[in-house]
């Protein structure tokens, strides 16, 4: 079945440490995007990219860096630049660019710290 | 920059009635999208519906339906016959229209609860 896979489920940063949380689609969509989302708010765009080795920086980029090498892959490092990493992470992707398709979600990663 | 608003961080309905969940916006594009988005207690995002602003008619997808006043910048969700697997939160978003791939915007999510 086609859909988006995010690892792993839970990830721990300790103080200092860089992590990187992966996602994977086999959808064959070009656009891909990561979100944040903290408990009572909704979801805010950290990166999105439209096409393979190119993205652009979304509300609350910093402390965030991505790459796309690949067009099934669109990983996000959390840097020790972010001094509140822990949130649920979703990954999510759209087919083409057309604004009106949806995007589809894959089913997050939670992040803490030690 | 655009903002998505719901004002009802909760809702509570009785199993088979209906309900309606708000959700205002402000932009000053005249294209662009809007959603609403379920996210259950597993934390998956679930697309219920969708509307394109250049469309008068409202869009519907079974017991789901939208009220879409765009001089009102106004998108409202309305559930019939709710059922105990609607229970979520439920999440209105935005995205502004013409080319580029531009992430979503969304709001701070309405919990519902439905009544046995």
């Amino acid at each position: 079945d086609g859909g988006i896979t995010q690892s792993p489920k839970y990830l721990f940063r300790k103080e200092g440490q860089n992590v990187t949380l992966s996602c994977e689609q086999n959808l064959n969509h070009d656009a891909m995007y990561w979100y944040r989302q903290d408990p009572g708010q909704g979801l805010r765009l950290i990166y999105y990219s439209q096409i393979v080795n190119d993205f652009q920086k979304g509300d609350i980029a910093e402390g965030y860096s991505v790459s796309r090498e690949k067009k099934e892959s669109f990983p996000l490092t959390v840097t020790s630049a972010q001094k509140n990493p822990t949130a649920f992470y979703l990954c999510a992707s759209s087919a083409g660019t057309g604004v009106g398709q949806p995007q589809h979600f894959g089913d997050g990663t939670r992040l803490s710290i030690l | 920059a655009q903002t998505v608003t719901q004002s009802q961080p909760e809702m509570s309905v009785q199993e088979a009635e209906t309900v309606t969940l708000s959700c205002t916006y402000d932009t000053s594009e005249s294209d662009y999208y809007l959603f609403w988005y379920k996210q259950p207690p597993s934390r998956q995002m679930i697309l219920v519906i969708r509307q394109e602003a250049y469309k008068q008619q409202n869009a519907t997808e079974n017991r789901f339906s939208v009220n879409f006043q765009k001089a009102a910048k106004s998108f409202s969700l309305k559930i019939s016959d709710s059922q105990l697997g609607d229970a979520a939160m439920y999440f209105c978003a935005y995205r502004r229209g013409g080319g580029g791939a531009d992430g979503l915007t969304f709001g701070k999510g309405t919990h519902l609860i439905i009544q046995p």
